[in-house]
Parts: C-alpha cells; sequence; structure tokens
C-alpha cells in the first residue's frame, strides 16, 4: 500500500532562518507531488507541484522554494523566513499519469514564525 | 476569477441528519471532491462526482448540479466523530485543484 510522510510535524523558527520540510512517498512510482499552505479560514493553497524529478511547477511567487532529488521524495524550502510564511504545510501525491484522481495527503508540518 | 463558497460553520445535533453545501465558478470542471479534515489533521477524501446526480458511500452522500455550480455533502446518522471541517475542491480546465475555506461542522450530544 501507498503511504506518504512529512517532517517535521512542528516546528518553531525565528524570522530570517532557513526552512526544509521533507515529504517521502512509499509504494508507488512517478507519483505527482504538491505542497499546500493552509492558512486559517481559508482554503489550501497550492504553492509548488512536481510531476517528475526535477520538475518543479510554481503556483505563487514567493520566497519559498521547491525541489525533487528523488522520484519519491518533495522538499519545501526557504533561505529567510518571513512572519507571513507562518501556516500548515501538506505534501500530497496522486497517481501521475492520471489527470483525475484524488489527493492523499501528509501528516502536516506547522511551522511558526516568531 | 474562480470561486467555491461553502459556509464557514454548521452545527447539529447526534444521531441527526446535516446537509453542507458547496457552490462554485471555476475555468472548467473536472469535478468535484469532498475531503474531511479534523482539526490539526491532514485532509482526507470522502467523495468524488463528475456526472449530476447523488453517490452514496454509507453515512455519506455527495450530489452534484453541474448546470447549477452546486453540490452537497449529505451526512446521515450524525456520530461524534463527525465533527471536522468539510473541505469543497473543484478540478478545473487544467485539472488544478480550487479550494473552498472548508465548513467547520460541530456535533452536539
Amino acid at each position: 500500500s501507498q503511504t506518504i510522510h512529512q517532517w517535521p510535524a512542528t516546528l518553531v523558527q525565528p524570522v530570517g532562518s532557513p526552512l526544509s520540510l521533507e515529504c517521502t512517498v512509499e509504494g508507488t512510482s512517478n507519483p505527482n507531488l504538491y505542497w499546500y499552505r493552509q492558512a486559517a479560514g481559508r482554503g489550501l493553497q497550492l504553492l509548488f507541484y512536481s510531476v517528475g524529478i526535477g520538475q518543479i511547477s510554481s503556483e505563487v511567487p514567493q520566497n519559498l522554494s521547491a525541489s525533487r532529488p528523488q522520484d519519491r521524495q518533495f522538499i519545501l524550502s526557504s533561505k529567510k523566513l518571513l512572519l507571513s510564511d507562518s501556516g500548515f504545510y501538506l505534501c500530497a501525491w496522486k497517481a501521475g499519469g492520471l489527470d483525475t484522481g484524488e489527493l492523499f495527503f501528509g501528516e502536516g508540518s506547522r511551522l511558526t514564525v516568531l | 476569477g474562480q470561486n467555491i463558497d461553502q459556509p464557514t460553520e454548521m452545527t447539529a445535533t447526534e444521531g441527526a441528519i446535516v446537509q453542507i453545501n458547496c457552490t462554485y465558478q471555476t475555468s472548467g470542471f473536472n469535478g468535484l471532491f469532498w475531503y474531511q479534515q479534523h482539526a490539526g489533521e491532514a485532509p482526507t477524501f470522502l467523495s468524488y462526482n463528475v456526472l449530476d446526480g447523488l453517490e452514496e458511500k454509507g453515512r455519506f452522500s455527495s450530489f452534484l448540479s453541474r448546470s447549477k455550480g452546486y453540490s452537497y455533502l449529505l451526512l446521515k446518522e450524525l456520530q461524534m466523530k463527525d465533527s471536522a471541517s468539510y473541505l469543497c475542491a473543484v478540478m478545473d480546465s487544467n485539472y488544478q485543484l480550487i479550494w473552498g475555506a472548508g465548513t467547520k461542522l460541530i456535533i452536539k450530544p
């Protein structure tokens, strides 16, 4: 069966510090991978998605970046965090090659920037 | 622009029935999803509608009317564990998901 895991679950970072959130999918190959941010009272905001190794599409201009060094690994990074980067970050996967189909989410990472 | 509207919060009684509505305006339509999200947790998939009509899954049913840009999620025989947020999402013509802000459902004994 397929599993998705992201870490860390919770982190508190000072403004201006770097960030690295990691996400790994097991039990499937060539998945589509996604990073979302969820702010209180708002819908999920798509940040990045990837359809393959090294292929990253950015949906929103910001100080965040994403990388996919391996087929089943997706990393969200920042060189210098802003207060506005606080939120609940979700990694998700969908079977590759299918335009429809549901998303499966990781456990989420709650980031607080102080 | 693209827009998904659903009520912010609803309250219902244990054992009762509740209907959560979702209206949408999107660039194209390739299906509508409902997800359940408990506080502090990740969303989990509930249902997918791409054709008009009702899809039933146990205590949960989802309805779609494409001509009206409207869907609802019906929860029957409510249990305390159904207290959660319910997210409506529409897949647009580019196969990207547009998400509503979610409806927080509070179940009272």
